[in-house]
């Protein structure tokens, strides 16, 4: 068993939905949760980042963490054809030396 | 966020030479930085862990003489391609940790093609 699992998509949506994207984890150490967007042939960019359980917000995008049941969640309102990239989740334990990724899923949002 | 840097943006060699990559950290000193391989399509392949002022850390599986890293300061570390083969055609992807964080923060990566 994989300790990241992504579900990698793809997955299409109409311009204006509401994207949930999710990963599930195996490692209950992990304690820093993150999101990353990476558009064909360039490097991830860091999203969103929290620290154990709870949801952030950042325009429209909502980062959620469920400690008990192991899994998080990105989402995406009002979604924009912009927002057509590979959406990575990773995560870390306190005293970890690597981040581990996920496989990325693969979304795009039709105009 | 942090910003980090690769040059060059895309490179083409011949097989048999040798090709350097470069990571900077900008806006901040990075202890520790990482190099990644993609494929298409594909999630990110870690390959080693660099610490400034030390040797690397190679995931299993990756040669540690063909690929070799060198973190000469807080700000820069290259990753250098040695003895090119077609099959190490891929995209390389640096990336830093910030030191008082546990956010990791990529590079745009580097497409190398060997003819």
């Amino acid at each position: 068993q994989k300790e990241v699992e992504q579900d990698p998509g793809p997955l299409s949506v109409p311009e204006g939905a509401i994207v949930s994207l999710n990963c599930t984890y195996s490692n209950s150490a992990f304690q820093y949760f993150m999101w990353y967007r990476q558009y064909s042939r360039k490097g991830p960019e860091l999203l969103m980042y929290t620290y154990s359980s709870g949801n952030k917000e950042d325009g429209r995008f909502t980062a959620q963490v469920d400690k008990s049941s192991k899994y998080i969640s990105l989402f995406i309102r009002d979604s924009q054809p912009s927002d057509s990239a590979t959406y990575l989740c990773a995560m870390r334990d306190t005293g970890g030396f690597k981040t581990i990724f996920g496989a990325g899923t693969r979304l795009f949002v039709k105009a | 966020g942090a910003v980090v840097s690769q040059h060059p943006s895309w490179v083409i060699c011949k097989s048999g030479t040798s090709v350097k990559i470069e990571c900077r950290s900008l806006d901040f000193q990075a202890t520790t930085m990482f190099w990644y391989r993609q494929f298409p399509k594909q999630s990110l392949m870690l390959m080693a862990t660099s610490n400034e002022g030390s040797k690397a850390t190679y995931e299993q599986g990756v040669e540690k003489d063909k690929f070799l890293i060198n973190h000469a300061s807080l700000t820069l570390s290259t990753l250098t391609v040695t003895s090119a083969h077609p099959e190490d055609s891929s995209f390389y992807i640096c990336s830093a940790r910030v030191p008082t964080g546990y956010e990791q923060y990529f590079g745009p990566g580097t497409r190398l093609t060997v003819t």
